[in-house]
């Protein structure tokens, strides 16, 4: 069963920093990774999706990657601004047989900004 | 493109008593929906897995008798929590996704159960 997990759970910068969240998944036979943002008392924004074949893909000031191998994804956001505190979560498809592929969820991790 | 909503956005109900949300594609052929749930400080936890025309495949311990799913139509599939008690309070999600491509979310509903 597909396991999803990122750290940390929360992270706090100031105004205009850099900063990676991580995501690490038990099964590297996955199909999609994709990144989420949610805000508070919100629905899921998508933010990037990656392809299995893929090992990147940017949008923006956003940039995530993902290592099949070593079951890891990163997101990285460059010049962070207020407006981006949010939840963010990775998620990861794997098949659920029948055609049918399945999300697993982590917990997310909590950005703050601070102006 | 790729639009899903639900309705409602949120819903107060008294214990006991049923609700349904409804979740809808409103630009695609949904052939597959999706409906998460998602506590306080929680991740989302898929519930049930519904195809058009099908009966929905209901996750480990999701009971299927409280929350009922139907998936009529390529446009629309409803969630029925029946007997509802407080703790069914929670945040709804649906999603949707055509063939085995991407899934497209839905705003989400609350629901409290007084």
């Amino acid at each position: 069963k597909q396991e999803v997990t990122q750290i940390p759970a929360a992270l706090s910068v100031p105004e205009g920093e850099n900063l990676v969240l991580n995501c690490s998944f038990t099964d590297s036979a996955i199909y999609n990774l994709q990144w989420f943002r949610q805000d508070p008392g919100k629905g899921l924004t998508s933010l990037l999706l990656i392809q299995s074949s893929q090992r990147e893909q940017t949008s923006g000031r956003l940039n995530a990657s993902l290592d099949k191998s070593s079951g890891r994804s990163t997101l990285y956001i460059a010049a962070s601004q207020p407006g981006d505190s949010a939840t963010y979560l990775c998620a990861a498809y794997s098949y659920s047989g029948a055609g049918s592929y399945q999300l697993t969820f982590g917990k997310g991790t909590k950005l703050s900004v601070i102006p | 493109g790729a639009v899903v909503s639900q309705h409602p956005s949120w819903v107060i109900c008294k214990s006991g008593t049923s609700v349904k949300i409804e979740c809808r594609s409103l630009d695609f052929q949904a052939t597959t929906m999706f409906w998460y749930r998602q506590f306080p400080k929680q991740s989302l936890m898929l519930m049930a897995t519904s195809n058009e025309g099908s009966k929905a495949t209901y996750e480990q311990g999701v009971e299927k008798d409280k929350f009922l799913i139907n998936h009529a139509s390529l446009t629309l599939s409803t969630l029925t929590v029946t007997s509802a008690h407080p703790e069914d309070s929670s945040f709804y999600i649906c999603s949707a996704s055509y063939l085995a491509y991407e899934q497209y979310f839905g705003p989400g509903t609350r629901l409290t159960v007084t």
